[in-house]
């Protein structure tokens, strides 16, 4: 089945960089892009960016240009979402998720499992 | 950047109930390329309405969606115990893919 399966839980000092992963299987990767959200203790939902798996055009938030960079792997089938710089604020569940590059086929469908990633010295 | 502003910010609701919740934008989504998720405690949001109006698959007909421009609705037709969450509605049709701020749907 469709199915994005991610990295494991990561604790990071302040300062410090973080690269989460998150590997499609069950469809060809390559045809659609992924976009990265996040979900900060009891908040909703923030998205991060997206990256097409075809051409690896990336479109990143406003709020995290300069720290955020978003890559793929075609050969693997796995992206990847690398934050720099990491602040308390940035502590958060990550998730991935997979949707058409087009507009017309946008909608996230699968996600990921989340990914918690922990900022504190 | 469009944002969306959901309403209520919690609706508390008996099981057999309809629930009507509200995703408005600041400006009009185009082609109406907007979505709706549901996400419990724990787990990864999970698509439920795409195009504003398409249930995705697998998902039960009580729940529906409607609107264009600015108003878009999720109406849940009568609640069953397990549709107690919160629903995210998101736009997907600009460079920007924002999301509202959700809708707790908890047990009265």
């Amino acid at each position: 089945q469709v199915q994005l399966v991610q990295s494991g839980a990561e604790v990071k000092k302040p300062g410090a960089s973080v690269k989460v992963s998150c590997k499609a299987s069950g469809y060809t990767f390559t045809s659609y892009g992924i976009s990265w959200v996040r979900q900060a203790p009891g908040q909703g939902l923030e998205w991060m960016g997206w990256i097409s798996a075809y051409n690896g055009n990336t479109n990143y938030a406003q709020k995290l240009q300069g720290r955020v960079t978003m890559t793929t792997d075609t050969s693997t089938s796995t992206a990847y979402m690398e934050l720099r710089s990491l602040r308390s604020d940035d502590t958060a569940v990550y998730y991935c998720a997979s949707h058409g590059d087009d507009y017309r086929f946008g909608w996230f469908d699968p996600w990921g499992q989340g990914t918690l990633v922990t900022v504190s010295s | 950047e469009i944002v969306l502003t959901q309403s209520p910010g919690t609706l508390s609701l008996s099981p057999g109930e309809r629930a009507t919740l509200s995703c408005r934008a600041s400006q009009s989504v185009s082609s109406s390329y907007l979505a709706w998720y549901q996400q419990k405690p724990g787990q990864a949001p999970r698509l439920l309405i795409y195009g504003a109006s398409s249930r995705a698959t697998g998902i039960p007909d009580r729940f529906s969606g409607s609107g264009s421009g600015t108003d878009f609705t999720l109406t849940i037709s009568r609640l069953e115990p397990e549709d107690f969450a919160v629903y995210y509605c998101q736009q997907y049709g600009s460079s920007s893919r924002t999301f509202g701020q959700g809708t707790k749907v908890e047990i009265k």
